[in-house]
């Protein structure tokens, strides 16, 4: 099983800032890894695949990075609908997700 | 629009059986892969169990293996996951979602509680 390992648990921000989260694989997924945004009581949206893909609709402001075992999401100017858990998922090797990033308001 | 709707969650006791439904709609539905994916109350994300576009192949995460089984029915563009033997541990709300790279589009979840 690939093991996903996201970084840190919590991180508190300010709006306006720009911020970056990590996620680290147990083994080389290639590029085949996604990102997902999880607000309180809604399903998960997929924001990123291909490790560096915005999927349709989502802002300039996300963008992702890597391949092999280390990758990151950057926000660049945190908006105040933008704090969410977020979660990246491996698909090279069935699919596992990391345990979770949750960003909160500092 | 793409709208993927689950139904038959709720209390079951240890042991029991239950039935997840999920409609889907906007999209064609026999040519995509379909996954479950849950989450306990609380928690991450686990990927459950997916389907082939025609139902000939199926894989499940291994704590489910034996247990539940994935099927679909692509006349009423239904997917399905029958959950037997159930555990405390498999409480969690269901989502079911269309494979793509990743998971492009999810339904609402369906929550599933087991507990005597």
């Amino acid at each position: 099983e690939v093991v996903m390992t996201q970084s840190p648990a919590t991180l508190s921000v300010s709006p306006g800032e720009r911020v970056t989260l990590s996620c680290r694989a147990s083994q080389s997924v290639r590029s085949k890894l996604a990102w997902y945004q999880q607000k309180p009581g809604q399903a998960p949206r997929l924001l990123i695949y291909g490790a560096s893909t915005r999927a349709t609709g989502i802002p300039a402001r996300f963008s992702g990075s890597g391949s092999g075992t280390e990758f990151t999401l950057t926000i660049s100017s945190l908006q105040s609908e933008d704090f969410a858990v977020y979660y990246c998922q491996q698909y090279n090797h069935w699919k596992t997700f990391g345990q979770g990033t949750k960003l909160e308001i500092k | 629009e793409v709208l993927l709707v689950e139904s038959g969650g709720g209390l079951v006791q240890p042991g029991g059986s239950l039935r997840l439904s999920c409609v889907a709609s906007g999209f064609t539905f026999s040519s995509r892969w379909m996954s479950w994916v849950r989450q306990p109350p609380g928690k991450g994300l686990e990927w459950v169990a997916n389907i082939k576009q025609d139902g000939s192949e199926d894989y499940y995460v291994d704590s489910v293996k034996g247990r539940f089984t994935i099927s679909r029915d692509n006349a009423k563009n239904a997917l399905y996951l029958q959950m037997n033997s159930l555990r405390a541990e498999d409480t969690a709300v269901y989502y079911c979602a269309r494979d793509s790279d990743g998971y492009d589009y999810w339904g609402q979840g369906t929550l599933v509680t087991v507990s005597s």
